[in-house]
């Protein structure tokens, strides 16, 4: 009931194109959703947070979109680019302070 | 306005040996957050400490694996005899606040490695 359930384990995208990564989680307790973008050797960075009172949150070209319902959260990278080659990872958490990461979705964005 | 900072950023241990991790957090953050990250896999929540104070430690093995964050340093993950399965990259973040929503900062990680 703890996990959150990340795909795809990877993508590949062509410039300018949409990159769409999706988590799933099961517990309801759940209500802050974080990002985070992780190069290689590098720590994860946080990109964009939602939580559950709104069904979509946009900041640039990065998009959340929430389903409450569902369970289901996403991230869709607009016009994506090289340099969001990288690794990205959904997390959930309870308003404490124990983050559930997914697997992560390893991004490569062809030039 | 410095970020998590942790070191060393590798480190190389011969099995028995004991590892310290080092984590500074954030000017002004007093929350700190220790996560393993195994190769290819997502990061599992390790332990949660206040200045003096450790909160949550669900996530840490029974035995070999310590943590610190004391009054004026930095936070310390102290793992004793380590074995090869304890190759990972450790990462520390920070936040203002244990309470309600807060956002975690992460530092750049060590990565440990056992021969």
């Amino acid at each position: 009931q703890q996990q959150v359930k990340q795909s795809p384990q990877s993508l590949i995208v062509q410039k300018g194109g949409i990159s769409i990564i999706n988590c799933a989680y099961e517990n309801t307790a759940f209500d802050y959703f974080p990002w985070y973008q992780q190069f290689p050797g590098k720590g994860p960075a946080l990109l964009i947070a939602i939580r559950p009172d709104v069904s979509e949150k946009k900041e640039g070209r990065f998009t959340i979109s929430f389903n409450k319902s569902a369970k289901q959260f996403s991230l869709h990278i607009m016009d994506s680019q090289p340099g969001d080659s990288a690794t990205y990872f959904c997390a959930a958490g309870s308003g404490t302070y124990k983050y559930i990461f997914g697997t992560g979705t390893r991004l490569k964005v062809l030039a | 306005n410095a970020g998590v900072m942790q070191n060393p950023r590798h480190l190389v241990r011969r099995r028995g040996q004991e590892a310290r991790l080092r984590c500074s957090p954030m000017k002004g953050h007093s929350h700190v957050y220790w996560y393993r990250q195994l190769p290819e896999e997502g990061l599992k929540f390790m332990v949660y400490l206040q200045k003096e104070n450790i909160i949550d430690e669900s996530g840490m093995p029974k035995e070999r694996f310590s943590a610190e964050f004391p009054k004026e340093g930095p936070s310390i993950l102290r793992i004793q005899q380590v074995v090869r399965g304890d190759s990972a990259a450790y990462f520390c973040a920070s936040s203002p606040t244990g309470q309600g929503y807060y956002e975690q900062y992460f530092g750049p990680g060590t990565r440990l490695t056992v021969t």
